[in-house]
This record gives C-alpha cells, structure tokens and sequence, in this order.
C-alpha cells in the first residue's frame, strides 16, 4: 500500500479566500484522486489528477473552483478557490494501488478545512 | 435513487458485541466490494475487500456479500472499544470491452 501525506492538515478561512491543498505519496502513481466528505456524507469524487495532462473532473466541479495540478507521479495539489461557508468540508487524496489480486483506493488523512 | 445506500446510523453497541453494518446497492455491473474504517480525524483505510458471493474472513471481521440481493454486510465479532469507527462500504464494476477492431497490416 502507498504512503500518503497532505498538506495542511486543517485550516480555517476566510470566506473569498482561496486555499492550496498539497498530496504527496511515497511512490509513483499513474492517477491520483481527490475527495470531498462534508459531514454526515460519504466521499464525492472531485476530479481524477492526471499526470501530464489535465484533471477530469465530475459532475458538479469545474476547474475554476478547484484547479489542480499534477507536475509529477508522486505530488498533486487541489485549490479551493473564492471558497464560501459551503466549501467546509474534509478533502482527501487517494491514489490507486493492489490489495492482493485487487485494484482499490488507499487515502491520505485528509485536510479538515473550515470556511467562516 | 443512491447507487449505494448506508445506514449513517450512529450505531451504539456494549463491548463483546457482534455488529452487523450493511450496505444495499443498484448497480448489477458491480463486482468488487470493499469495506473501509475511518477512525475520527483520519483518512479512510482498506479494512476488507472482496470479489465474489459468499463470505469472507479476516480475524474478527466478516464481509459477506449477497449479489442476488445486492447487500453487503460486514460483521464484528467481540467488538472492541479500539472498533470505534466509521465504517464505509465501497464498491466498483468489472471491466467493460469494447467490440475489439480487427488490424491488419499489409506488408
């Protein structure tokens, strides 16, 4: 399984304000994923991070309000930008690896983030 | 109608007792079924995953799968304290082919 480290951890801002999460994982991954779980919910796909080439993103996303960038097969980062209220949530990196014969998701500790 | 469904509970159980969590689902494509533990403050870890029908093992942990039904359980044995958790249910489809497209290169 692969190790996976975000950064910050949490972070409380200000409404209009734009905040960089960074994910870095321990070994080279093709796709890297990033999640939304806001409380009470399960995970939403945000987008999928594509290592030269632009993120795909999932219904409901656009890429003005979470750019991402992916300049390599171990880091990614995903912006929250002209955040609001509604953008509180816990976002998680992910990346796909074999547990046995089977291709699942390992996640990073997630980035609880608080918009005022 | 959610392709997964989840009891968000919250679930209260005494030490020692056997939990039973269940997910439903809609979607007959799919094929691999994962159960993930988030303890509070964490990231999700893989706690159990498997391909087929029946029921697999892990130590206290039990994942079954009932593909006619479309629902999974997962069930604790001798819940511990260190069980504490929220537990999600996860799940993919199989592959799918396209048609395939027949080469050939002429010398």
């Amino acid at each position: 399984s692969a190790v996976i480290s975000q950064k910050p951890s949490r972070d409380i801002c200000q409404r209009g304000t734009s905040l960089t999460i960074q994910c870095q994982v321990d070994s080279q991954v093709t796709m890297m994923f990033w999640y939304r779980q806001q409380p009470g919910q399960s995970l939403t796909l945000i987008a999928t991070a594509n290592q030269g080439s632009e993120a795909t993103y999932e219904s409901g996303f656009v890429i003005d309000k979470f750019p991402i960038s992916r300049p390599n097969l171990t880091f990614s980062t995903l912006t929250v930008s002209n955040m609001s209220p509604e953008d509180s949530s816990i976002y998680l990196c992910s990346v796909e690896g074999l547990a046995g014969l089977q291709e699942t998701q390992y996640f990073g500790p997630g980035t609880r983030l608080l918009v005022l | 109608q959610k392709e997964v469904e989840q009891d968000p509970g919250p679930l209260s159980v005494p030490e020692g007792a056997i939990v039973s969590l269940n997910c439903t689902y809609s979607n007959s494509a799919f094929q691999y079924f994962m159960w993930y533990r988030q303890y509070s403050r964490k990231g999700p870890e893989l706690l159990m995953y498997t391909y087929s029908s029946g029921n697999k093992e892990d130590g206290r942990f039990t994942a079954q799968v009932d593909k006619s039904s479309k629902y999974i359980s997962l069930f604790i044995r001798d819940s511990q304290p260190s069980d504490s958790a929220t537990y999600l249910c996860a799940m993919r489809a199989q592959f799918y082919f396209g048609t395939g497209t027949s080469l050939t290169v002429i010398p």
